[in-house]
């Protein structure tokens, strides 16, 4: 079957860096996701890989690893804005769909 | 942006009414979606739309329905509410080049 793994929450401090991870099992690969979900809000395009490595993009970095089922989002220097749920995404077989993981809550503390 | 609009924004029901919610776009994207978020779960796929009259369904989509008449206008109609359809609903759409979804702002229904 298809599946992802993401921690549900993590606290980090302002200022600091964290990674959350995401580790997935599907049948083909077409890419992967990252969106950030700010509270009583809509999910919003962080980022995509498709190629293994890092893609950077200001304070915010992904990684994936296709060998590993695995990838992480980056978060550089925190900031109080950056406390949201951020979700792991990839597209199913049809390429139309995505599976979408549970989310991990970030919480950011001063 | 995208533009996409979801209507109405909030919505209290009492269980056996039924319930449409109405997602709009003005990007002519040909995919859009019905999910629901619910604490625990992340987003669940109800049902899909690869085109005008062309739907399927998701996960979860048992108890829904779906229509879509026009490119920009897909609705989801809860028959028979009941309470366990309590939820955030979100509409996304993609035009499909890498699967990318942009979301609507989101529907709050409660079912009493």
């Amino acid at each position: 079957g298809q599946n992802i793994d993401q921690p549900t929450e993590m606290t980090a401090t302002e200022g600091a860096i964290v990674q959350i991870n995401c580790t997935y099992q599907t049948s083909g690969f077409n890419g992967l996701f990252w969106y950030q979900q700010h509270a009583g809000e809509a999910p919003t395009f962080l980022s995509y890989n498709v190629l293994d490595g890092l893609e950077e993009k200001g304070r915010f970095s992904s990684f994936l690893s296709r060998s590993k089922g695995y990838s992480y989002l980056l978060l550089k220097e925190l900031q109080m804005k950056d406390s949201a749920s951020y979700l792991c995404a990839v597209p199913m077989d049809s390429n139309y769909q995505l599976i979408w993981g549970a989310g991990t809550k970030l919480i950011i503390k001063p | 942006d995208a533009g996409i609009t979801q209507s109405p924004r909030h919505k209290v029901t009492e269980t056996g009414t039924p319930v449409t919610l109405r997602c709009h776009q003005t990007e002519n994207h040909r995919y859009m979606y019905w999910y629901r978020q619910d604490p625990g779960h992340g987003l669940r796929l109800i049902h899909y739309s690869y085109g005008v009259k062309d739907t399927d369904k998701g996960e979860v989509s048992d108890g829904y329905s779906v229509s879509r008449s026009k490119t920009e206008d897909f609705l989801l109609t809860l028959e028979s509410a009941t309470s366990s359809q309590t939820s955030v609903y979100f509409c996304a759409i993609s035009e499909g080049v890498r699967n990318e979804q942009f979301f609507g702002p989101g529907t709050r229904l409660t079912v009493l």
